[in-house]
C-alpha cells in the first residue's frame, strides 16, 4: 500500500489563480481531511469526509472547496489564492469515525 | 524539507535520557487523545493514543498519561535516541466525525 500521497510537493502560485489539490488513499477509508499547518502551529482542519459524495466545513474552511466523488481521491480546490493561504496542506484519512488518522507527506504552497 | 515550528518551544536532551513532553488540551469534554511525530518533511506519523477513561498506557519505549482533572497530557520517552529528534503534536478529539484539534507542537532535540 502507497498510504496516503499527495501531489505536487511544492508549487508557488501568483495571488488570484487557482490550484487543486490532490489527496489520493488506497486503504479503502472512508473518511478524509484536509489540514493546513502554519509555520509555530499545529494543524488546522479545512475540511473533510465521511464517505464519496459527503463533505462538511472543518475549522478554517474559507477560501477552500472540496468534493469526493470517489472513496480513494479528495481533491482540494483553492479558486483565488492569497497570500493567507501560503502554508503546507496535509491530507489524511482514517478507516471511521474513531480511527487513527494516517496522513500524507504534505504540499508546500507559497502565494506571492 | 518543509520548515515545521520555527518558533516551537525546544526540549533539549542528551541520547539515553528520559523525555518528557507536555501538553495542555482544551476541551474536557474531548474523549480521545493522540500523539503525532513530524519529522522535517514529512506528515505527522501516529505514535500512541489513550481513551479519556484511562489515564496511562503504554508504548514500545513510549508513555502517555493523562490528567483529566488539569486537562493535561504528557508524553514520555524512554533512553531517547537521535532518530527521536522530531516536534511532537498532541491532538484532542472533541465532536464528531473524528475532527481533531492540534496542539501547537514541541520541538525535541536529542544530542549525542
Amino acid at each position: 500500500n502507497a498510504g496516503v500521497t499527495q501531489t505536487p510537493k511544492f508549487r508557488i502560485l501568483k495571488i488570484g489563480q487557482s490550484m487543486t489539490l490532490q489527496c489520493a488513499q488506497d486503504m479503502n477509508h472512508n473518511y478524509m481531511y484536509w489540514y493546513r499547518q502554519d509555520p509555530g502551529m499545529g494543524l488546522k482542519l479545512i475540511y473533510y469526509s465521511v464517505g464519496a459524495g459527503i463533505t462538511d466545513k472543518g475549522e478554517v474552511p474559507n477560501g477552500y472547496n472540496v468534493s469526493r466523488s470517489t472513496t480513494e481521491d479528495f481533491p482540494l480546490r483553492l479558486e483565488l489564492a492569497a497570500p493567507s493561504q501560503t502554508s503546507v496542506y496535509f491530507c489524511a484519512s482514517s478507516t471511521d469515525a474513531t480511527d487513527t488518522q494516517y496522513f500524507g507527506p504534505g504540499t508546500r504552497l507559497t502565494v506571492l | 524539507g518543509e520548515s515545521v515550528g520555527l518558533h516551537l518551544p525546544t526540549l533539549s536532551v542528551q541520547e539515553g535520557d528520559n523525555s518528557i513532553i507536555n501538553c495542555a488540551y482544551s476541551n474536557s469534554a474531548s474523549d480521545y487523545f493522540i500523539w503525532y511525530k513530524q519529522e522535517s518533511g514529512k506528515g505527522p506519523q501516529f505514535i500512541i493514543d489513550i481513551r479519556s477513561n484511562m489515564d496511562k498506557r503504554q508504548g514500545q519505549r513510549v508513555t502517555v498519561l493523562l490528567n483529566k482533572t488539569v486537562k493535561h497530557l504528557s508524553l514520555q520517552i524512554a533512553a531517547t535516541q537521535p532518530g527521536d529528534s522530531a516536534v511532537y503534536f498532541c491532538a484532542e478529539r472533541s465532536g464528531g466525525y473524528n475532527k481533531l484539534i492540534f496542539g501547537a507542537g514541541t520541538r525535541l532535540a536529542v544530542h549525542p
